[in-house]
């Protein structure tokens, strides 16, 4: 089993919608949780970070974490187009230590 | 002016051939990253350093060498370029207290033909 999994998609909702990413990942130890969001030709930049469990809302983004059930999410609402983009999950035991990134997930808002 | 810098943004290459990817930092960033990013298989760590006198290995090091020239700069090298070895790399850059935030480069696309 690979430390963390996350579906590629791609994934296409309309303009509008929630939109809803997830992880899961096997290893107990992870404490930080992060979403990084990577537009086509650039580099993969910082969205959301969580500490342990719980939920943290910024603007149209809410990320989850559900340690019980090693599983997080990401939550878009009012999608809009300039959303499309890759997602990826990244996740980390400390803050000292190196994180490990999911695939990603290609996602596309339809106007 | 970006970041984190890498140069060049797109190199053709054969099969063979020693090649060197740059990466320069004005974060002030202890930290420095190399990952490369294939379709279907994500992000993955080729080396990183935690300072100017620390390189580690990642996930998948083999065929690649790295050298810390100063904090600011992260250089990787492929000392005989191979086809599976294109893809784009990207280096990225944290402090120390906040590893888990990491600042990326544009990448470095990469064909070895």
């Amino acid at each position: 089993q690979k430390e963390v999994e996350q579906d590629p998609g791609p994934l296409s909702v309309p303009e509008g919608a929630i939109v809803s990413l997830n992880c899961t990942y096997s290893n107990s130890a992870f404490q930080y949780f992060m979403w990084y969001r990577q537009y086509s030709r650039k580099g993969p930049e910082l969205l959301m970070y969580t500490y342990s469990s719980g939920n943290k809302e910024d603007g149209r983004f809410t990320a989850q974490v559900d340690k019980s059930s090693k599983y997080i999410s990401l939550f878009i609402r009012d999608s809009q187009p300039s959303d499309s983009a890759t997602y990826l999950c990244a996740m980390g035991r400390n803050r000292d230590d190196k994180i490990i990134f999911g695939k990603g997930t290609r996602l596309h808002i339809l106007p | 002016d970006a970041d984190v810098t890498q140069t060049p943004r797109n190199r053709i290459t054969k099969t063979g051939k020693r090649i060197m990817l740059e990466c320069s930092q004005t974060k002030g960033h202890d930290r420095m990253y190399w990952y490369r990013q294939d379709p279907g298989l994500g992000l993955r760590l080729i080396y990183y350093s935690f300072d100017v006198k620390d390189i580690n290995k990642g996930e998948i090091s083999d065929g690649y060498s790295v050298s810390r020239q100063a904090q600011a700069k992260f250089s990787l090298s492929l000392e005989s370029a191979i086809p599976n070895q294109t893809a784009l790399y990207f280096c990225a850059t944290s402090d120390h207290r906040a590893t888990d935030t990491q600042y990326f480069g544009p990448g470095t696309r990469l064909t070895v033909l």
